[in-house]
């Protein structure tokens, strides 16, 4: 059973650019969400989505938006990219037959803004 | 609101000890879920071993096991026999019940970098 993907793996754009990253879950898989990590704030959460509905949103500015498909597949985008955008965003993917089930990750989007 | 405390930046083992990670964290939810994840140097978030609030007995996973104190609101990982491949970052972390909140967001804590030398 494939894990979850995300692409690209790494990217490096210019400040003003807008990226759009994506992530297909754990097949079966209804939830995503998406987390952005860095050194100074570590692992903050960025958006929650559940069949195509985002179902909560962290506190993040307008910049950042996302939404899901019909298959689940999910992508998320960031306008006019500032320095401090540059971090490693992780998706995760969650079953939920029940309340509580894990959250499998990928292995991230690099992202570094020059 | 939930809050994951992990007080311990570095932690350093010799292969072949045990070794324990804390794990404070502060919720209002009734029921909710802690979970322990591993990031090598990869990036990667490995998932290791889940405790839900209302379990009775803790959590075990092969040579991973969550010390689960529900007063004390704490929730360590104590990993046996450490390996040279255990050295990463861990991470604990929480969500609600999403029966509860209607979402199953997880709240990270800053982490803690273990290091297994030989």
């Amino acid at each position: 059973k494939a894990g979850v993907t995300q692409t690209p793996r790494y990217l490096i754009k210019t400040r003003g650019q807008q990226v759009t990253l994506s992530c297909s879950p754990i097949s079966g898989h209804r939830s995503v969400s998406w987390y952005q990590q860095t050194p100074g704030q570590g692992l903050q959460f960025l958006f929650e989505y559940f069949s195509e509905t985002q179902r909560n949103k962290g506190n993040f500015p307008g910049r950042f938006s996302g939404r899901q498909f019909s298959n689940s597949r999910s992508e998320m985008n960031v306008s006019t990219l500032e320095l401090g955008d540059s971090a490693l965003y992780l998706c995760a993917s969650s079953l939920e037959y029940s309340g509580f089930t894990e959250a499998f990750f990928g292995q991230g989007t690099r992202l570094t803004v020059v | 609101a939930q809050k994951i405390t992990q007080t311990q930046p570095g932690m350093f083992v010799q292969e072949k000890e045990a070794v324990t990670l804390d794990c404070t964290y502060d919720t209002s939810d009734p029921s909710y879920g802690l979970f322990w994840y591993k990031q090598p140097s990869s990036g990667e978030m490995i998932f290791l071993i889940y405790q839900g609030s209302y379990d009775q007995q803790n959590a075990t996973e092969g040579r991973y096991s969550l010390n689960f104190q529900k007063a004390r609101k704490s929730a360590n990982l104590v990993i046996s026999a450490s390996q040279l491949g255990d050295s990463a970052m861990y991470f604990c972390a929480m969500r609600p019940d999403l029966l509860n909140s209607g979402y199953s967001t997880l709240t990270f804590g800053k982490g803690t970098m273990l290091l297994v030398s030989p």
